[in-house]
């Protein structure tokens, strides 16, 4: 089983900011087979980029992720009122798909 | 619009089952896997298994295997998660979300269930 480890597990930032969210593998993952969700408070999570950095429908710009192995990062460039929320990062190569523990970002 | 809507709220004693549906709509049902996702209070996500709809077969986590059944109707686009032998400190919301591969992301996600274990 790919065990997902997320740091950190709390973000405090403020508008405007830059936030910067890890997700390391225990074992080397094709970006092609990582997701990241975002899940806000007492919502179902959706999905925001998949594979190689590609962003969902409906996802802006300022979503951005990078990596590759076992590293991998979720970079939110400008921090909005609306970013608020857990993210997790998912490896969805063969079985079981497994999570991250989650990134909760606060502003 | 694509849309997964779950079944509502349950409650049920330790040692009960519970089944959740999950109903498709706005797109080809048979054309998507399905997945279930456990979230426990508080807590984070925790994949329990999926179904191809196109012939039922399924794959389970470890962690559920023995304890879960996932099936479908066609006739209906509903996806069912049947989950046996609750436990007390069971309590969680289940979601259904659907993916194009085998392994692929979860692009759209139903509203969740929540199922309390209460005697």
């Amino acid at each position: 089983e790919i065990v997902l480890t997320q740091s950190p597990g709390t973000l405090s930032l403020s508008p405007g900011e830059r936030a910067t969210l890890s997700c390391r593998a225990s074992q080397s993952v094709s970006n092609s087979y990582l997701a990241w969700y975002q899940q806000r408070p007492g919502q179902a999570p959706r999905l925001l980029i998949f594979g190689a950095s590609y962003r969902a429908t409906g996802i802006p710009d300022r979503f951005s992720t990078s990596g590759s192995g076992t590293d991998f990062t979720l970079t939110i460039s400008r921090l909005e009122p609306e970013d608020v929320a857990v993210y997790y990062c998912q490896q969805f190569l063969g079985s079981p798909k497994t999570f991250g523990q989650g990134t909760k970002v606060e502003i | 619009q694509v849309q997964l809507v779950q079944s509502g709220a349950e409650v049920k004693k330790p040692g009960a089952s519970v089944k959740v549906s999950c109903k498709a709509s706005g797109y080809t049902f048979i054309d998507y896997y399905m997945h279930w996702v456990r979230q426990a209070p508080g807590q984070g996500l925790e994949w329990v298994g999926m179904i191809k709809p196109s012939d039922g077969s399924t794959t389970y986590a470890q962690a559920f295997q023995g304890r879960v059944t996932i099936t479908r109707d066609t006739s209906t686009s509903t996806v069912y998660m049947e989950l046996s032998s609750l436990r007390a400190d069971g309590a969680a919301i289940y979601y259904c979300a659907r993916s194009l591969y085998y392994e692929s992301s979860f692009d759209i996600w139903g509203q969740g269930t929540v199922v309390t274990v209460s005697s």
